[in-house]
């Protein structure tokens, strides 16, 4: 099975920062890596799909970039809304697997 | 916009069988893989499996034996029946495509 490590597990910011996940594929993924986001009591978010593709009405403050098996989540300027847990995905090779989530806090 | 509705038993007594339904509104049943993935309370996400609208499957290992994936195309309908469940399958559980979740399910085992 693909192992994915996510770093960091958490992680304070500020309103306005720059913050970036990674998320580490124990064996190569291509570009199948998505990403999620959950807020606390909700089902999860589809942000970006293809690694580094925004779904329709994701705003463009996210992005994410990798292939193989290193990638990452950028947020370029926090908005209060921003605060939740990412999570990522890797889909090309079953099973399907899930990063540990990185917990996103208010500093 | 495509919707994902879900609903199944929420209480279950150890080694009874799980059994939840998602209904797909709004959209193309066909041609995507409908998934069940779960989260145990506090905890992360867990790839549960999928099946395709023609009935295709890939499961978890780690659930196989236990966990079965059914469509009905008629009614745009999709479940997830897992059987002998302990109080380590207390988790919600969720329905979802490529990008739609299903509003969760939380499913309780305990005697």
């Amino acid at each position: 099975d693909i192992q994915m490590t996510q770093s960091p597990s958490s992680l304070s910011a500020s309103v306005g920062d720059r913050v970036t996940i990674t998320c580490r594929a124990s064996q190569g993924i291509s570009n199948y890596l998505a990403w999620f986001q959950q807020k606390p009591g909700k089902a999860p978010k589809s942000l970006i799909y293809a690694a580094s593709s925004l779904r329709s009405g994701v705003p463009s403050r996210f992005s994410g970039s990798g292939s193989g098996t290193d990638f990452t989540l950028t947020i370029s300027s926090l908005q209060p809304e921003d605060f939740a847990t990412y999570y990522c995905l890797q889909y090309n090779t079953y099973p399907y697997s899930f990063g540990q989530g990185t917990k996103l806090e208010i500093k | 916009q495509v919707q994902l509705q879900q609903w199944g038993a929420g209480l279950l007594k150890p080694s009874e069988t799980l059994s939840l339904t998602c209904a797909v509104y709004g959209g193309s049943f066909s041609g995507y893989y409908w998934s069940w993935i779960r989260q145990p309370p506090g905890k992360g996400l867990e790839w549960i499996g999928e099946i395709s609208h023609s009935g295709s499957t890939n499961y978890n290992p780690s659930l196989e034996g236990r966990v079965t994936i059914s469509v009905d195309t008629s009614k745009n309908q999709f479940s997830l029946k897992l059987s002998s469940v302990t109080a380590a399958d207390t988790a919600v559980y969720y329905c979802a495509d490529d990008r739609n979740w299903g509003q969760g399910t939380l499913v309780t085992v305990s005697s």
